[in-house]
């Protein structure tokens, strides 16, 4: 158990629909990454907050958004959902370099 | 642009033969390097890292990197696998704010 939470663990949706992953990070951690993995392109770096600040853009679709809250939750949104999309969506965090990731969460979009 | 290039997708290995897994990334600064696994089902762990002193670190489960800096290279080595090293190895390299994942290389381990 690396002390970071997600929910939910499973997602099932259709097309064009919205949704929100959540994501609870290790007591203390400052970062938060978010990460999706699926089999046509591996682990792909979303985005990472820190302390409430967006720090970093990876590969993030403008349909998808995130943001981190003063209690240092964060959500990831994804809209206007494609069958594409359908992947695991890992949170990380960190508070120096080292990331721990939490068990994921399955979304699947029919 | 900062990126790591793992080379074998996948390796098929029997018990006790010995596993090398490479890793080369791309960028001009300092960096911290890291090897991750995710096991069959599960979320990915810290197998071992680098950000400086001894280019031959050792992590857990008797795995061992080795930075090389003039190849830009992190190799992930294990003198003899088991059955239950049966999994996907992330290299990963940091530098700067961002964190950038390797396609991933998964290796099945047959008993």
């Amino acid at each position: 158990d690396s002390g970071v939470t997600q929910t939910p663990k499973h997602l099932i949706t259709a097309t064009g629909q919205r949704v929100t992953l959540r994501c609870s990070p290790r007591s203390g951690d400052l970062s938060v990454y978010w990460y999706q993995q699926s089999l046509d392109q591996g682990l792909q770096f979303l985005i990472q907050y820190y302390n409430g600040e967006e720090r970093a853009k990876g590969n993030i679709l403008e349909r998808f958004s995130a943001q981190q809250f003063p209690d240092l939750h964060s959500e990831l949104n994804l809209s206007s959902l494609e069958l594409g999309d359908s992947a695991l969506y890992f949170c990380a965090s960190s508070t120096e370099d080292e990331q721990f990731f939490g068990p994921g969460t399955r979304l699947t979009v029919l | 642009a900062q990126s790591v290039s793992q080379h074998n997708h996948h390796v098929i290995l029997s018990e006790a033969a010995s596993l090398e897994l490479g890793c080369n990334y791309s960028y001009g600064g300092t960096v911290n390097l890291f090897w991750y696994v995710q096991y069959p089902g599960q979320h990915l762990q810290l197998l071992l890292k680098y950000f400086s002193g001894d280019p031959l670190v050792k992590g857990i489960k008797g795995f061992e990197a080795e930075f090389i800096k003039s190849k830009f290279s992190f190799n992930l080595r294990k003198p003899s696998v088991q059955w239950s090293d049966t999994a996907e190895y992330f290299c990963a390299v940091n530098g700067g704010f961002k964190t950038i994942f390797g396609a991933g290389t998964r290796l099945f381990v047959k008993a």
